[in-house]
């Protein structure tokens, strides 16, 4: 009954590595979102995208990018990698509704522990 | 701007006590408000939610209902158990954006 999936549970990378991030849901959802969330912080918004191509930008887009070349996946891209980078990356997805989809909420995925060395 | 603020944790207690974790928000306008729920090693699962001013939200025992004169939507549980172990996490949903905004997390921690 998986939704959401993210490719990795735990990942270790270097500094100055290319990291792909990757999150692929099966709900047919429109509208995919990237966070990253550390103690303190809760969730921060990095990038969101409400359609195939489609992408904005959260409130802490730099150093990041992401991808969006097919509706069921969602990329995120550490072009660098930094150890201030080092969190959890939470991939979530919902149903595109006139004036928002807050009545599906979002599904999210278990998250991607990334540790930069 | 718009912004949620939870009360900060941990939250400790023992099972069958009686918990609130507050919720207040900042907001032009009127947001759907939401709680979450992260059990450890998972992603967030919604908890419940409230669309207009008192509003009630339900699930698991759960409750939380939306006060727009106090702009708050307080989490609330008559007889917690070790299960509900998690951090909750307050959300707002506005009609103009894509996105939720959420608060800062609070960590329950519930012993037998």
């Amino acid at each position: 009954d998986v939704k959401v999936t993210q490719s990795s549970r735990y990942l270790v990378k270097r500094t100055g590595e290319k990291v792909f991030l990757e999150c692929v849901q099966d709900m047919d959802h429109e509208n995919m979102f990237w966070y990253r969330q550390d103690p303190g912080l809760g969730l921060r918004l990095i990038y969101f995208s409400y359609d195939v191509k489609m992408k904005e930008k959260g409130d802490i887009p730099e150093g990041y990018s992401v991808s969006r070349e097919k509706k069921e996946r969602f990329s995120l891209i550490l072009e660098s990698a930094s150890t201030n980078q080092t969190s959890m990356y939470l991939c979530a997805s919902s149903l595109h509704k006139e004036g928002g989809a807050f009545d599906y909420g979002y599904t999210f995925g278990s998250g991607t522990r990334l540790t930069v060395v | 701007g718009n912004s949620v603020t939870q009360m900060e944790g941990p939250v400790t207690l023992s099972e069958e006590a009686f918990l609130t974790i507050n919720c207040t928000y900042t907001a032009t306008g009127y947001p759907s408000l939401f709680w979450y729920v992260q059990y450890p090693g998972e992603g967030l699962q919604l908890l419940l939610k409230a669309t207009k001013a008192d509003d009630k939200g339900s699930n698991k025992g759960f409750e939380a209902t939306y006060r727009k004169e106090t702009t708050s939507f307080h989490l609330e549980k008559g007889s917690v158990q070790v299960s509900d172990s998690a951090v909750y996490f307050c959300a707002l949903w506005m009609d103009s954006s894509y996105k939720l905004i959420f608060g800062s997390g609070t960590r329950l921690l519930v012993r037998p």
